[in-house]
Order: structure tokens, then C-alpha cells, then sequence
């Protein structure tokens, strides 16, 4: 059974880089697929993030290109979320999921996902 | 503001079947494959549909997809209480929303 698994700091001062690793179990990350991050802040929708191929390559969300970065560690089966000069805005519930596909403009479907690891950026 | 219109609301009593559009453009709905997810609160989202029209292992076939020109739909037959949930579809997208795209998410109440 796969299973992904949030872990980092649930508080970030205002200015400071989120740091947030997600650990997978049940699949090895370099047998392929894309890896993702999405946020819902509280009251709002879904916001995707970016994702990662198991090959480190990454696509990210335009709004927030120049602060986010993703990053894959295969010999420990995790990757990490980056995201810098955090503001309120940013307070949210982080989830990383699965997209199980290889072609880049087939993702979209996550189908595992963590439980979610809520984030608040305060002084 | 999402580029993909969903209703806000939904609404249906036992029984009744439901439906939940997401309206989107050829930039992102017309050229790319369609997902929904339904999210319970405190619980992580679980993808309902996948490939405009297919259902995951495990989903009952009360729930199914369809896609037509740039708008989809999600449709809930039999509705049940426990199908009182958040709904989103999500999709890729050509233009500078970004490789993956949320709709603003349709709050189902099952009267």
C-alpha cells in the first residue's frame, strides 16, 4: 500500500523559507512517476503547487515560480517542498500526493495522497 | 478567481442524482485530460475520476465523468448523506495558470 507522509515545522515566521519533506512508503520513488505538492488555505480551494518527476525535473505553479523550490532524494524515498519569504497568505494545509502517469500533460490525478500538514506563518 | 468555474453550491436529497459542471476554456478543459476529487474535511482529497471519464479502483460507479468541449461534468447518482463533501476538478492547462489547474471547488449538501 503507498503511503505519503508530511513532516516540518507547523509554524514559519512571516519572511522566512517553509521547509516541508514528504516521505513515501509502499513505492520507490526513482521507479518513476510525477510528485506533487498542493496547499488549501484555510476557507479557500485547492492551490496546486508544483511537481516533480523522479528525475528531478519541475514544474511549478507561475504565482509562485520565484519562491518555490522542489526537490527529490531517491536514496531516502522523499521529496521536499521550499517555498520562501513566506507571508500570511501562505498559511495553509500542505499535501503531497502521487500522479501516477509519465507524460507530463496527462497529470493532474493524484491518486495517494499524505493526511495534510497545516502550516502557519506567524510571528 | 480560478480559471475553471465550478458552481459554489450544490444540493440534492437521498436518491436524487446531482450534477456538478467545470467550465473551463480550450486552453485548459478543451486540450487536456479532466480529474475530480471529492475532499471531506479534515481528510485528504481522493480522486474520484481521472481521464475525463474513468473511475479509480474502489469507486462506485454511482459517481462518473464526462467532458464536452471545454466543459465537464461530474455526476452523482443515488445520492447518500455521506456524499456531503467538497468537489473539485482539476485539469492542465496551456496558458500561465500553470501545468495543473484547480476549480474553485463546489460545496455539495445532501438535504
Amino acid at each position: 500500500q503507498v503511503q505519503l507522509q508530511e513532516s516540518g515545522p507547523g509554524l514559519v515566521k512571516p519572511w522566512e523559507t517553509l521547509s516541508l519533506t514528504c516521505t513515501v512508503s509502499g513505492y520507490s520513488i526513482s521507479s518513476g512517476f510525477y510528485w506533487g505538492w498542493i496547499r488549501q488555505p484555510p476557507g479557500q480551494g485547492l492551490e496546486w503547487i508544483g511537481i516533480i518527476y523522479h528525475t528531478g525535473t519541475t514544474y511549478y505553479n507561475p504565482s509562485l515560480q520565484s519562491r518555490v523550490t522542489i526537490s527529490v532524494d531517491t536514496s531516502k524515498n522523499q521529496f521536499s517542498l521550499r517555498l520562501s519569504s513566506v507571508t500570511a497568505a501562505d498559511t495553509a494545509v500542505y499535501y503531497c500526493a502521487r500522479d501516477p502517469v509519465d507524460i507530463v500533460a496527462t497529470v493532474g490525478g493524484f491518486d495517494y495522497w499524505g493526511q495534510g500538514t497545516l502550516v502557519t506563518v506567524s510571528s | 478567481q480560478s480559471v475553471l468555474t465550478q458552481p459554489p453550491s450544490a444540493s440534492g436529497t437521498p436518491g436524487q442524482r446531482v450534477t456538478i459542471s467545470c467550465s473551463g476554456s480550450s486552453s485548459n478543459i478543451g486540450s487536456y485530460y479532466v480529474y475530480w476529487y471529492q475532499h471531506l474535511p479534515g481528510t485528504a482529497p481522493k480522486l474520484l475520476i481521472h481521464r475525463n471519464d474513468q473511475r479509480p479502483s474502489g469507486v462506485p460507479d454511482r459517481f462518473s465523468g464526462s467532458k464536452s468541449g471545454t466543459s465537464a461534468y461530474l455526476a452523482i447518482s443515488g445520492l447518500r448523506s455521506e456524499d456531503e463533501a467538497d468537489y473539485y476538478c482539476a485539469t492542465g492547462d496551456d496558458s500561465l495558470s500553470g501545468l495543473v489547474i484547480f476549480g474553485g471547488g463546489t460545496k455539495l449538501t445532501v438535504l
